[in-house]
C-alpha cells in the first residue's frame, strides 16, 4: 500500500520557538493532504486541508497564523507551529489520499506515523 | 452534517473473547465507511472498509457490515488476542467527495488480557 512518512517523529522545543513538521507521500502523488491533532486518549481533530499549489483550508477555530501549512509539491506538505507554547504540545498526524483510476475520486486515505511535539 | 457516533470505551476483554464495537453514522447520501486502528505511539492504519450498503469489510479476523437501514457499521471479531489491544476508530467519507475528508468517531480503547 501507499506510504506516508512524517519527520521528525518527536520533537521537544522551548516556548516561543517555531517547529516545522514534514509530511511526505513516498510512492504516490498527493494533491491534498490533511493535518490532524490528537490529544491524549481522544479522537483526531482535523486542523486543515493542505492543497498543492494553493492556500490551505483551515477548520473553524484553528489559527492559520499559528499553524502555517505549505504544500510545495505533490509529495510534501509542511506544518509549522509558530511561537509554540506548552498548550501546543500534542500528537500531530498527517494523511493523504490515493485516487481511484476508475473515477478519479479519493480511494483510500493513508496516515503518517505522527509527530509528538512537546513544548517546554 | 456528516458525523460518526462510536461506542465509548474503554473495553476490556480476556483473550479469545468476542468483540463488538458499535458505530453508527449520519450522512447525506451514501458514504464510504472505515475502521482504523491505532497502536500506542503510532499513526492510524486502515483495518477494513466498505463502500456500499450490505458490503462486508474484513481483515485480520475483524469484520464489519455496512447496514444502510440502521446506519451502522459495527466492528466484530470472534476471538480477540492480546495483540489486538489498540484504539479503534470508525470513520466515514462522503461518496463523491473530491477531497476525501474523513469524519472520525471518538475512538474506543480495547485492552485484551491474557
Amino acid at each position: 500500500g501507499a506510504v506516508v512518512s512524517q519527520h521528525p517523529s518527536w520533537v521537544i522545543c522551548k516556548s516561543g520557538t517555531s517547529v516545522k513538521i514534514e509530511c511526505r507521500s513516498l510512492d504516490f502523488q498527493a494533491t491534498t493532504m490533511f493535518w490532524y491533532r490528537q490529544f491524549p486518549k481522544q479522537s483526531l481533530m482535523l486542523m486543515a486541508t493542505s492543497n498543492e499549489g494553493s492556500k490551505a483550508t483551515y477548520e473553524q477555530g484553528v489559527e492559520k497564523d499559528k499553524f502555517l501549512i505549505n504544500h510545495a509539491s505533490l509529495t510534501l506538505s509542511t506544518l509549522t507551529v509558530t511561537s509554540a507554547h506548552p498548550e501546543d504540545s500534542s500528537f500531530y498526524i498527517c494523511s493523504a489520499n490515493t485516487f481511484s483510476p476508475r473515477d478519479n475520486f479519493p480511494d483510500e486515505q493513508y496516515f503518517g506515523p505522527g509527530t509528538r511535539l512537546t513544548v517546554t | 452534517g456528516d458525523s460518526v457516533t462510536q461506542m465509548e470505551g474503554p473495553v476490556t476483554l480476556s483473550e479469545e473473547a468476542f468483540l463488538t464495537i458499535n458505530c453508527t453514522y449520519t450522512a447525506t447520501g451514501y458514504p464510504s465507511l472505515f475502521w482504523y486502528v491505532q497502536y500506542p505511539g503510532e499513526g492510524l492504519q486502515l483495518l477494513l472498509k466498505a463502500t456500499k450498503a450490505d458490503d462486508k469489510g474484513s481483515n485480520k479476523g475483524f469484520e464489519a457490515t455496512y447496514r444502510k437501514e440502521t446506519t451502522s457499521f459495527h466492528l466484530e471479531k470472534g476471538s480477540v488476542q492480546v495483540s489486538d489491544s489498540a484504539v479503534y476508530f470508525c470513520a466515514l467519507s462522503a461518496r463523491g467527495s473530491t477531497l476525501g475528508r474523513l469524519y472520525f468517531g471518538r475512538g474506543t480503547q480495547l485492552t485484551v488480557w491474557p
